[in-house]
């Protein structure tokens, strides 16, 4: 079955760490630009970050750049999230989502279930 | 950056009925606009991209056009699983970006 599945979300405190983890299975993993998109509770959907098949390019939202990195590991097929500094702003389900296309005219046309992060003393 | 609004932000439908929502974008785009449908607790899902091509497995109900700023998204006879947040977002350059979404609900 082609699916993601992200792991890792729980609650943390501000000005703390955590890592998400995204499982891909049911297609060739590495040959996807991949991405992580956040939707803070009740609002709508804000990409985070992408990575190109290689890991050799990687892009960021203004709002974690410094505090963020995205990751592969082609062969485990995963992806990752490095979230460090966190802050309450950062509250949301985070999305791991399959990039496909040219970087202009892409579509996001594979999406897993999400994890929750809560950020909070 | 590329600012998405989309118009109406929430309208009440019935089933049966044709919906259309818009989303323009703050700066000419082409055509690389995408439509997605989000039911509440779940993950989003691609339905309409390029602007106006039909996803794998989307119902024919659903169509999109425009190009440039202006983007419509049309359900031509609502179903009851279309009650939803449609999102809108374009693919023109980074970052990408999306609409504050059009909540569709039961009227």
């Amino acid at each position: 079955e082609v699916q993601l599945v992200e792991s890792g979300g729980g609650l943390v405190q501000p000005g703390g760490s955590l890592r998400l983890s995204c499982a891909a299975s049911g297609f060739t993993f590495s040959s996807y630009w991949m991405s992580w998109v956040r939707q803070a509770p009740g609002k709508g959907l804000e990409w985070v970050a992408n990575i190109k098949q290689d890991g050799s390019e990687k892009y960021y939202v203004d709002s974690v750049k410094g505090r963020f990195t995205i990751s592969r590991d082609n062969a485990k097929n995963s992806l990752y999230l490095q979230m460090n500094s966190l802050r309450a702003e950062d509250t949301a389900v985070y999305y791991c989502a399959r990039v496909s296309g040219a970087v202009a005219g892409s579509k996001f046309d594979l999406w897993g279930r999400g994890t929750l992060v809560t950020v909070s003393s | 950056d590329i600012q998405m609004t989309q118009s109406p932000s929430s309208l009440s439908a019935s089933v049966g009925d044709r919906v259309t929502i818009t989303c323009r974008a703050s700066q000419s785009i082409s055509s690389y606009l995408n439509w997605y449908q989000q039911k509440p607790g779940k993950a989003p899902k691609l339905l309409i991209y390029a602007a106006s091509s039909l996803q794998s497995g989307v119902p024919s109900r659903f169509s999109g056009s425009g190009s440039g700023t202006d983007f419509t998204l049309t359900i031509s006879s609502l179903q009851p699983e279309d009650f939803a947040t449609y999102y809108c977002q374009q693919s023109y350059s980074t970052p990408p970006t999306f609409g504050p979404g059009t909540k569709v609900d039961i009227k």
